[in-house]
């Protein structure tokens, strides 16, 4: 149980285009919803939280017109890198908890973004 | 700042052995905490939860927390190669994100 699906795994485009990026719970209504970024040998980078229906919330320095964030059911939230450059380029991995603060954290497969 | 310390190592362990990972937190109101292993190149996968003060065991690993001295590990015994990785613990309260550490990488030798 607790699957979470994360298209693509792999996205190589130019600068200037927006991504799109998936994160599905599938066995599993999903309250919460979170976004990571993660740069080699780094830690994970909590970029933002979002809750099913309402706006997400952004960590300090992350630029939410940059980073769109849509959490439009219980089991789907999308992250949008628009006019994507390559300081843009990381590891994004998305998360999403059932129910209270206190449930564990499902991860899933992560989406590596190059912009050349 | 609520901050979640690691020991970045590497924590090399002949196969077989026990492997004994650290984690100190520094927010006293943290309810939740969490044991994540993250293979280079994949995402982090969940191992172990503990909520309360004292051990849990799950097949060969047993998380132990300690409330009072803020402080939660990660005993993993007969360690294989197949459990080199990096250890990520990870504490919250509720209804927030987790706080990560930054990990501990484990290197287990055949």
């Amino acid at each position: 149980g607790a699957v979470v699906s994360q298209h693509p795994s792999r996205v190589i485009c130019k600068s200037g285009t927006s991504v799109k990026i998936e994160c599905r719970s599938l066995d599993f209504q999903a309250t919460t919803m979170f976004w990571y970024r993660q740069f080699p040998k780094q830690s994970l980078m909590l970029m933002a939280t979002s809750n099913e229906g309402s706006k997400a919330t952004y960590e300090q320095g992350v630029e939410k017109d940059k980073f769109l964030i849509n959490h439009a059911s219980l089991t789907l939230s999308t992250l949008t890198v628009t006019s994507a450059h390559p300081e843009d380029s990381s590891f994004y991995i998305c998360s999403a908890r059932e129910g209270g603060g206190g449930q564990p954290q499902h991860f899933g497969d992560g989406t590596r973004l190059s912009i050349l | 700042q609520k901050e979640v310390e690691q020991n970045s190592g590497p924590l090399s362990v002949p196969e077989g052995a026990i492997a004994s990972l650290n984690c100190t937190y520094s927010d006293r109101g943290s309810q939740s905490f969490f044991w994540y292993r993250q293979y280079s190149g994949k995402s982090p996968e969940l191992i172990m939860f503990i909520y309360s003060n004292g051990d849990k065991e799950d097949g060969r690993f047993t998380a132990q927390l300690n409330k009072a001295s803020q402080y939660v590990s990660l005993l993993i015994r007969d360690s294989q190669p197949s459990d080199s990785a990096t250890y990520l613990c990870a504490v919250n309260q509720a209804g927030t994100a987790l706080i990560f550490g930054k990990g501990t990488t484990l290197s287990v030798s055949s």
